[in-house]
């Protein structure tokens, strides 16, 4: 069975400031995706960012980047100059035969 | 436009009754799914679905059925309701039936059972 684990339940950080979020995951696929979603207080389901297991390269966008260390199964998230609008719930979430396996999240809160 | 949508956003309901939520995707995509949030805003998924195959999680109780009436549209009847089915429960559509893109979700349905 395929496991998603995020460690930290919540973090804080000051406006401005450079945040990371980690994830660690475990599955017997080859192939397959990792993605970081974001849920703010609207719960709408956002998606951050995409990885797929089979490119070295990190991906990014914007002020959102990712650290994918594929033999550790580590998929740590990012966040450079934090804004106000950042702060949420941010899943890490990997593909799998039946669909998305999430971790329990981490709560990011936004210091002004 | 929206890309997936659900309605009704909110549905309080006694224990025993049977309800449905609905969900249509307008991305073309070709599986849709069913997942779970519970109070401690974990989730997790019930079913994936695609014009070939219907996968459930073994762990969804059968009172939870998806009726799938074309690829557009995923909706969700759940017969005699009980108070631990309260949760939010979330749409999902991706495009191909691999199970590997990016999962677009619908704003989710609070579902409270009394």
């Amino acid at each position: 069975a395929q496991t998603v684990t995020q460690s930290q339940p919540e973090m804080s950080v000051q406006e401005a400031e450079t945040v990371t979020l980690s994830c660690t995951y475990d599955t017997s696929e080859s192939d397959y995706y990792l993605f970081w979603y974001k849920q703010p207080p609207s719960r709408q389901m956002i998606l951050v960012i995409r990885q797929e297991a089979y490119k070295q390269q990190n991906a990014t966008e914007n002020r959102f980047s990712v650290n994918f260390q594929k033999a550790a199964k580590s998929f740590s998230l990012k966040i450079s100059d934090s804004q106000l609008g950042d702060a949420a719930m941010y899943f890490c979430a990997l593909t799998g035969g039946l669909g998305l396996t999430f971790g329990k999240g981490t709560h990011l809160i936004i210091q002004p | 436009d929206t890309a997936v949508s659900q309605t009704p956003k909110y549905l309080v309901t006694q224990m025993g009754n049977d309800k449905s939520i609905k969900c249509e995707q307008n991305l073309g995509h070709d599986t849709m799914y069913w997942y779970k949030q519970d109070s401690k805003k974990f989730l997790k998924i019930m079913f994936s679905y695609n014009n070939k195959e219907l996968i459930i999680n073994e762990t969804v109780p059968n009172r939870f059925s998806p009726k799938s009436p074309d690829k557009a549209h995923l909706n969700l009847h759940i017969n005699s309701l009980e108070l631990g089915d309260s949760a939010v429960y979330f749409c999902a559509s991706s495009s191909g039936t691999s199970g590997m893109g990016e999962q677009y979700f619908g704003p989710g349905t609070r579902l409270t059972v009394t």
